[in-house]
């Protein structure tokens, strides 16, 4: 089983919808984050999360929002999509560097989003 | 903030020779050079990275170059194979600040032909 899952894996949705992106991880780390990755322009931050109580916003986080449930899960809504939001999306997971870590991220597979 | 650049967009090579991607970034206080791979249909999974005390590091046919001085670091991938086909994004940071300080140039496409 992958150690960072993502829900779901593609999704097809109309401009204004509400759309929930899942992101789960086995590997323990408190680090969770949500990138966006559109063709040519790599990979940008939109929000990331360091615990359970603590939400911060990356470069991009207008027209996001995200929930941290648990350690272990860290969600990405868009509470009305717009079609300029159609992108991969990546959720990644990173223990804190020092200690022997290097702060390596952990990505899941993407989910890829359509909004029309 | 840092701004990280990276070249070329694509890269297309023979199966056996060597391939060279470069990335340039602005900020001095970056101390810390991932390098992640991305396979069709996969996350990127970090391949090498290199921190600013040491200038560069091996690992089998990878190796990652970093100038200081000049603000630029290499990746080079030596006899490619099939495998080695997909896209690569640098990235620069401090380390102690972790992942959310990362910013990621924008990929390059290396493509082995057989």
């Amino acid at each position: 089983d992958a150690d960072v899952t993502q829900t779901p894996r593609n999704r097809i949705t109309k401009t204004g919808k509400r759309i929930m992106l899942e992101c789960s991880q086995t590997k323990g780390h408190d680090r969770m984050y949500w990138y966006r990755q559109d063709p040519g322009l790599g990979l940008q931050l939109i929000y990331y999360s360091f615990d359970v109580k603590d939400i911060n916003k990356g470069e991009i986080s207008d027209g996001y929002s995200v929930s941290r449930q648990a350690q272990a899960k860290f969600s990405l809504s868009l509470e009305s999509a717009i079609p300029n939001q159609t992108a991969l999306y990546f959720c990644a997971t990173s223990a804190l560097p020092g200690q022997g870590n290097t702060g390596e991220l952990f990505f899941g597979e993407g989910s890829r989003l359509t909004v029309l | 903030g840092e701004n990280v650049e990276q070249h070329p967009s694509t890269l297309s090579v023979q199966e056996g020779d060597s391939a060279v991607i470069k990335c340039t970034y602005s900020d001095s206080a970056s101390n810390y050079f991932p390098w992640y791979k991305q396979e069709l249909g996969k996350g990127p999974q970090l391949i090498i990275d290199i921190r600013s005390n040491v200038g560069e590091k091996k690992d089998q046919r990878i190796a990652v170059t970093l100038n200081k001085t000049a603000k630029h670091f290499s990746l080079h991938i030596t006899e490619t194979q099939p495998e080695d086909s997909a896209v690569y994004f640098c990235a620069a940071g401090a380390f102690e600040g972790g992942a959310d300080g990362l910013t990621f140039g924008k990929g390059t496409h290396l493509i082995i032909q057989p």
